[in-house]
C-alpha cells in the first residue's frame, strides 16, 4: 500500500525566511507519480508539481523549489524568500499506478503561516 | 471555462436526511473524484469514475453512493445522512493518458454539516 508521510503538522516563519516543508514516501512500485497542492484560506485545492519516478532532476519556479531523493524516498519542497500569500496548507500526494487505477494518496497537509 | 464546479458550497442537514452533491467538468476529463477532507486527515478518497457509467470504491465508500451517468458530471449521494459525514466535500477531475497520470483540477469544495 502506499502512504505519505508530512510530520511536520505546522510551520510558522516571518516574511522573508526560507522554509522547506517535508515530504515522505512508501510505494512498492517503480513507477509513480508526486504532487505537491497548495490550499489557500480560501479552501480551493490548487495543483503546484507533478514529479515522475525517473526524473530526479530538481525543479525550480520562481522562490519555489522541489527536491525528490529516491534514496531517501523524498520529495521535499522549499519557500525562498517566504510571503505573507504563502500562507497555505500545503499537501503533498503519491500515485502508484496509472491508467484506470490512477489515484491519488494523500499527506495530512502541512500549515505554514508566514507572518509579516 | 468554469473547470470544475459543485453544487451547492453549504449544506446543513438532520440525521438521515438524503441528499446529493453535484460536480460537473467542462474539460472534456475522462476521470473524475470525490473525496472528503477533515481537520488532520488529509483527503481520503470516496469514490472515483475513469469514465461515463463507470465508478469505483476509494479508500471511504461506506455511506456514500455515485453516479456517473454523464460524461461531465459526477454525482455524489448520502441516502441517510450521518454526523460522521460532517466534512468538507471536493470533487476533482484529470485527463487520462496511457502510462501517465494528469494532474487533478479541485472544485471549490461543499461544506456539509449533519446535527
Amino acid at each position: 500500500a502506499q502512504k505519505v508521510t508530512q510530520a511536520q503538522t505546522e510551520i510558522s516563519v516571518v516574511e522573508k525566511e526560507d522554509v522547506t516543508l517535508d515530504c515522505v514516501y512508501e510505494t512498492r512500485d517503480t513507477t509513480y507519480y508526486l504532487f505537491w497542492y497548495k490550499q489557500p484560506p480560501s479552501g480551493e485545492l490548487v495543483f503546484l508539481i507533478r514529479r515522475n519516478s525517473f526524473d530526479e532532476q530538481n525543479e525550480i519556479s520562481g522562490r519555489y523549489s522541489w527536491n525528490f531523493q529516491k534514496s531517501t524516498s523524498s520529495f521535499n519542497f522549499t519557500i525562498t524568500a517566504s510571503q505573507v500569500v504563502d500562507s497555505a496548507v500545503y499537501f503533498c500526494a503519491l500515485s502508484e499506478a496509472y491508467g484506470a487505477n490512477s489515484k491519488l494518496t494523500f499527506g495530512k497537509g502541512i500549515t505554514l503561516s508566514v507572518r509579516p | 471555462n468554469a473547470g470544475v464546479t459543485q453544487t451547492p458550497k453549504f449544506r446543513v442537514l438532520k440525521t438521515g436526511q438524503s441528499m446529493t452533491l453535484l460536480c460537473a467538468q467542462d474539460m472534456n476529463h475522462e476521470y473524475m473524484y470525490w473525496y472528503r477532507q477533515d481537520p488532520g486527515m488529509g483527503l481520503r478518497l470516496i469514490h472515483y469514475s475513469v469514465g461515463e457509467g463507470t465508478t469505483a470504491k476509494g479508500e471511504v465508500p461506506d455511506g456514500y453512493n455515485v453516479s456517473r451517468l454523464k460524461k461531465q458530471n459526477f454525482l455524489l449521494g448520502l441516502e441517510s445522512a450521518a454526523p460522521s459525514q460532517t466534512s468538507v466535500y471536493f470533487c476533482a477531475s484529470s485527463y487520462s493518458g496511457a502510462g501517465s497520470l494528469y494532474e487533478q483540477y479541485f472544485g471549490p469544495g461543499t461544506r456539509l454539516t449533519v446535527t
